[in-house]
């Protein structure tokens, strides 16, 4: 069964940093663009980054860019992504997402999500 | 960057009426790249259409996409229970972004 696995979440203060972590199993990591997407409590989905197969290339959105990166380790079957300078406005459960053919494409195979809390 | 406008907000229906869900794009939207989406209360949303109209692996065949350029349209011919749920509409001809979702609720 194709599924992927977030930890990492937790309570930090304005300004300060986390690190999440994503573990993909029952399928070939290094065959799939991966991203995250990440949804604010009572709130829509908003996408924050993909990265490409081999992790050549990342995008973000404006938000994020500059204090965030996305990253991959193929040989451990993991993405990560490096939060850094947060704000009370980056609180949401974020989910990492397998996607289907493209760098930008549909979102295939979601984890249950990591909460962000950013508080002092 | 590409504005998704879902409607209506909420929609209040019974078990085995229709639902029609709209999406609509601030401007044209790339090869139709759009895709739906369900979510349920605690639980990581699940992808229903890609490409404007194609059924992801799993999907009930009364759920059904079309549209195309900026406007889009989810429907489910016939509630199930199980159907009341958020959805959410998402492009990816530029880069990607989700619209703000349309709530089924029991009538």
């Amino acid at each position: 069964e194709m599924q992927v696995v977030e930890s990492g979440g937790g309570l930090v203060q304005p300004g300060g940093s986390l690190r999440l972590s994503c573990a993909a199993s029952g399928f070939t990591f290094m065959n799939f663009h991966m991203g995250w997407v990440r949804q604010a409590p009572g709130k829509g989905l908003e996408w924050v980054a993909n990265i490409n197969k081999d992790g050549s290339n990342n995008y973000y959105v404006d938000s994020v860019r500059g204090r965030f990166t996305i990253s991959r380790d193929n040989t451990k079957n993991s993405l990560y992504l490096q939060m850094n300078s947060l704000r009370a406005e980056d609180t949401a459960m974020y989910y990492c997402a397998q996607l289907q053919y493209l760098v930008f494409d549909i979102f295939n195979i979601w984890g249950q999500g990591t909460m962000v809390t950013v508080s002092s | 960057e590409i504005v998704l406008t879902q409607s209506p907000g909420t929609l209040s229906l019974s078990p085995g009426e229709r639902a029609t869900l709209s999406c609509r794009a601030s401007q044209t939207v790339w090869s139709n790249h759009i895709a739906w989406y369900q979510q349920k209360p605690g639980q990581a949303p699940r992808p229903l259409i890609f490409g404007a109209s194609i059924r992801s692996i799993g999907t009930p065949d009364r759920f059904s996409g079309s549209g195309s350029g900026t406007d889009f349209t989810l429907t489910i011919s016939r509630l199930e229970p199980e159907d009341f749920a958020m959805y959410y509409c998402q492009q990816y001809g530029s880069s990607t972004t989700f619209g703000g979702g349309t709530k089924v609720e029991i009538k």
